[in-house]
């Protein structure tokens, strides 16, 4: 039984470039969330979807920002337009459903120069 | 608004010594879950243990046991026989029940750094 899986682990850009992070959660967990955490700070709630069904975004998640999972499977997290402020590791995290604990991938590492 | 407070930025311990790390919580929720999780320099969060306020029994994993105190709203992390291995970053989480679908995120701390010792 394999784990959460994200993609890049780590990702270079320059600023105002587009970035695009995978996720591949563990099979059959319904629920997928995603947190970003910066330097010396917890992770952040950013979003979270239920199969295919985006059902909360976070405050943190500009419009620049978008997440999708298209087939309930695995999902995307976009950041159009990166800024500096952007660089932060992005984590990915599943459960089964609702309640059940969530695991987490290992991230990805962004770096807008 | 639920919040976590972690208040030992670091931590030190000789190996196969115990030791506690602290976590209180502020929530008006009256059903909640708490969690710690532990985070290598690799990155990956690995879960370790999970309370939930209704439980009666502090949750035991293996070496790992949550020091729950419901009045005083805390939830510490003790681990018995301190490794090597177990040097990393520690968050404790609360779960969120708020928002679409019942939420289920998560609330962290700031995180304490565990160094073993030889």
């Amino acid at each position: 039984d394999t784990g959460v899986s994200q993609n890049p682990r780590h990702k270079i850009t320059k600023r105002g470039q587009n970035v695009t992070f995978r996720c591949d959660p563990i099979s059959e967990h319904n629920r997928l969330y995603w947190y970003r955490q910066t330097l010396g700070q917890g992770p952040e709630f950013l979003t979270y979807f239920q199969n295919e069904a985006q059902l909360e975004k976070s405050r943190l998640l500009s419009d620049r920002f978008s997440a999708e999972r298209p087939k309930g499977s695995f999902s995307t997290l976009e950041i159009q337009r990166t800024e500096q402020g952007d660089s932060a590791m992005y984590l990915c995290a599943s459960s089964p459903n609702w309640l059940d604990t969530q695991y987490f991938g290992p991230g990805t590492r962004l770096t807008v120069l | 608004a639920q919040k976590i407070t972690q208040t030992q930025p670091g931590m030190f311990v000789q190996e196969k010594e115990a030791v506690t790390l602290d976590c209180t919580y502020d929530t008006s929720d009256q059903s909640y879950g708490l969690f710690w999780y532990k985070q290598p320099s690799s990155g990956e969060m690995i879960f370790l243990i999970y309370q939930g306020s209704y439980d009666e029994q502090n949750a035991t994993e293996g070496r790992y046991s949550l020091n729950f105190q419901k009045a005083r709203k805390s939830a510490n992390l003790v681990i018995s026989a301190s490794q090597l291995g177990d040097s990393a970053m520690y968050f404790c989480a609360m779960r969120d029940y708020s928002g679409r679908g019942g939420g289920n995120k998560l609330t962290f701390g700031t995180g304490t750094q565990l160094k073993v010792e030889l």
